[in-house]
């Protein structure tokens, strides 16, 4: 499987400031997903990272909120901006693996406190 | 209606018992299930994928249910490194939908 690095592994920002998470992966991966999970919760997709287009959101996330970069196939960031305490949660970049049937596979995850 | 459910937990068990997990899918065109495994502030990772025809990884039994639209998770002879969070993930493999269940907690005592 890919290995996934995420950083920063966590922060804690002030209201109002953005956050922007970085993800790399070792290869080429076509899948690459941004999720969310909040604490004792299970994970929510926010969007799928598309290579050289914009991101397609899910219901609920929008592109201002959540901007996503994706400029290759290595490498993907996730900017969560204008933050207040709601969006203190664990965001986590996924991959998708196709080389049998699709699987998921994560990065360590970015532990976010907005006070 | 949830995309998949799964029951909380928690479950307490001593080490060496046997622990079924169970997990329905709302969703009958879902192609692909998987049980991932999320230790306490770690990422989940994938523990094992589910076959329709069911299958067995050493002490973890992982059976499909299609019909009913159902999983479950089998563990034997518990250990301690077995307490984590269990995720049942549906997938309907049209490359962005993996819907993952809220988790069930397993705690193996001593």
């Amino acid at each position: 499987s890919a290995v996934i690095s995420q950083k920063p592994s966590r922060d804690i920002c002030q209201r109002g400031t953005s956050l922007t998470i970085q993800c790399q992966v070792d290869s080429q991966v076509t899948m690459m997903f941004w999720y969310r999970q909040q604490p004792g919760q299970s994970l929510t997709l926010i969007a799928t990272a598309n290579q050289g287009s914009e991101a397609t959101y899910e219901s609920g996330f929008v592109i201002d909120k959540f901007p996503i970069s994706r400029p290759n196939l290595t490498f993907s960031t996730l900017t969560v901006s204008n933050m207040s305490p709601e969006d203190s949660s664990i965001y986590l970049c996924s991959v998708g693996d196709n080389r049998d049937i699709i699987k998921a596979f994560f990065g360590q995850g970015t532990r976010l406190t907005v006070v | 209606r949830k995309e998949v459910e799964q029951d909380p937990g928690p479950f307490n068990v001593p080490e060496g018992a046997t622990v079924a997990f169970n997990c329905t899918y709302s969703n009958s065109a879902s192609q692909s299930f998987f049980w991932y495994r999320q230790d306490c502030r770690k990422e989940p990772k994938l523990l094992m994928s589910v076959y329709s025809s069911g299958n067995e990884d050493g002490r973890f039994t992982a059976q499909l249910n299609r019909a009913s639209q159902y999983i479950s998770l089998l563990i034997r002879d518990s250990k301690l490194s077995d307490s984590a969070t269990y995720l049942c993930v549906v997938s309907l493999n049209t490359g962005n939908q993996f819907y993952f269940g809220t988790g069930t907690s397993l705690t193996v005592i001593p």
